[in-house]
């Protein structure tokens, strides 16, 4: 297993444009997290599932974000009509149970919208 | 909402000399977790604290807890140049979805 594995690792997309990411977390790990991360600042909570049940949803996620980890394996997030303030990494994350010993995160995907 | 603050937000040290970054939460942290982030990188996990006062050692990086669970420190002895990154402190909260700090930028130069 190498890791948390996203893509892209790069996107750039016009306003107003739909953009869809793919998260392939730990396959033992039973938790995701998707998480954003502006620059110079600490990543963000979006949302996170375990197995395929989504548990928590940010406030941040507006009606534009929608998450969905089908049969508990990998992930995607998908931004719909995207403004240029989404314009961030995401960055996803797997842990096993409550993650004790510790989240790994992916790469990231870089979004930037024009 | 929870606040997680960290200081300082930027430190530039010379190789050799020690650094400690302080992670300060507005509400009663449940487990403190610490990552590191190298530049253009992604968070890596460093470890986690559970216990009021716990301290722990890995070789240069020593963690701290504080007693009422309100606060963290990471302290580096003798920073070297793989050092660099900015290192984050995240509250994992009662439903384990973290909370990070603002991070604090290390910087070393030989």
């Amino acid at each position: 297993d190498t890791g948390v594995s996203q893509n892209p690792r790069h996107k750039i997309t016009k306003r107003g444009q739909n953009v869809t990411f793919r998260c392939d977390p730990i396959s033992e790990h039973n938790r995701l997290y998707w998480y954003r991360q502006t620059l110079g600042q600490g990543p963000e909570f979006l949302t996170y599932f375990q197995n395929e049940a989504q548990l928590e949803k940010s406030r941040l996620l507006s009606d534009r974000f929608s998450a969905e980890r089908p049969k508990g394996s990998f992930s995607t997030l998908e931004i719909q009509r995207t403004e240029q303030g989404d314009s961030a990494m995401y960055l996803c994350a797997s842990s096993f149970g409550t993650g004790l010993y510790g989240y790994t995160f992916g790469s990231g995907t870089r979004l930037t919208v024009v | 909402g929870q606040q997680v603050m960290q200081i300082p937000q930027y430190q530039h040290v010379q190789e050799g000399e020690d650094f400690t970054t302080y992670c300060n939460s507005s509400t009663t942290l449940s487990n403190i977790q610490w990552y590191k982030q190298r530049p253009g990188g992604h968070p890596v996990f460093l470890i986690q604290l559970v216990k009021s006062g716990e301290v722990k050692k890995q070789k240069r990086l020593t963690f701290q807890f504080g007693e009422a669970k309100k606060n963290s420190s990471l302290h580096i002895t003798a920073t070297q140049t793989t050092d660099v990154g900015t290192y984050f402190c995240a509250d994992t909260g009662t439903a384990s979805k973290l909370t990070f700090g603002t991070g604090t930028r290390l910087q070393v130069t030989l």
